[in-house]
């Protein structure tokens, strides 16, 4: 069954301090793994994106991982701010039967305390 | 500036009655997309559409309708077939259904059925 599993559920950092979000898959086949930070009452919004032969990209204070041997993505903050307090979503694209499908992960939510 | 418009940004409904949800883009995008938002669950694909006139059951399609008469328009109509309607509903597009790019989000409509 294709699942994105994140980790942890929540976390509560205090600002300037570096936090790392994890993200697990099973879908196949795979394409690409996006991060999408999504602020409460609001649509996601794309961070970066990571294809098969990619392991690493920075988007500002953003850095992202993968690993697609072990179908493992982390997420890393650094030198948080007020302002990333939101939830985190995980998403896999992939073809399947022609077709191109999402499977989004259930997201973790990080509140940056002052 | 160019973006996805979702409207109402709240609306409220009594039980048994259809309402119809505004999605509109001028991204000049082709593929469009409907997703529902609960609490604890990744986002759930309602229905998409890869061109004017077309579109496609997604993974829970069951007491939902859309259409698409126009590019830039992809409206979603919650009937009251559906078991569970409120939720978090949200639009998307990006240019081609089958390429990389990112899915861009409008920032949601909040249903509640009482």
């Amino acid at each position: 069954k294709n699942q994105v599993e994140q980790s942890p559920q929540s976390l509560i950092i205090l600002e300037g301090k570096n936090c790392t979000l994890q993200c697990n898959y099973t879908v196949s086949p795979f394409s690409n793994l996006r991060w999408y930070k999504q602020d409460t009452g609001r649509g996601p919004v794309s961070l970066t994106i990571m294809t098969f032969s990619e392991n690493t990209k920075s988007n500002g204070r953003y850095t992202a991982t993968l690993d697609a041997d072990t179908k493992q993505s982390s997420l890393h903050i650094t030198a948080s701010q007020l302002s990333d307090s939101a939830s985190y979503i995980c998403v896999v694209g992939g073809t399947t039967s022609g077709t191109y499908k999402y499977i989004f992960g259930t997201g973790t939510r990080l509140k940056v305390l002052a | 500036d160019g973006g996805i418009t979702q409207s109402p940004k709240y609306l409220f409904r009594k039980e048994g009655q259809n309402v119809t949800l505004s999605c509109e883009q001028n991204l000049n995008h082709d593929a469009m997309y409907w997703y529902r938002q609960d609490p604890g669950q990744g986002l759930r694909l309602i229905y998409y559409s890869q061109i004017v006139n077309d579109f496609q059951k997604g993974d829970i399609a069951e007491g939902y309708s859309v259409s698409r008469e126009k590019k830039e328009s992809f409206p979603l109509t919650v009937t009251s077939a559906q078991k569970n309607p409120t939720a978090f509903y949200l639009c998307a597009s990006k240019e081609k259904q089958q390429d990389n790019s990112p899915l861009h989000f409008g920032n949601g409509t909040r249903l509640t059925v009482t």
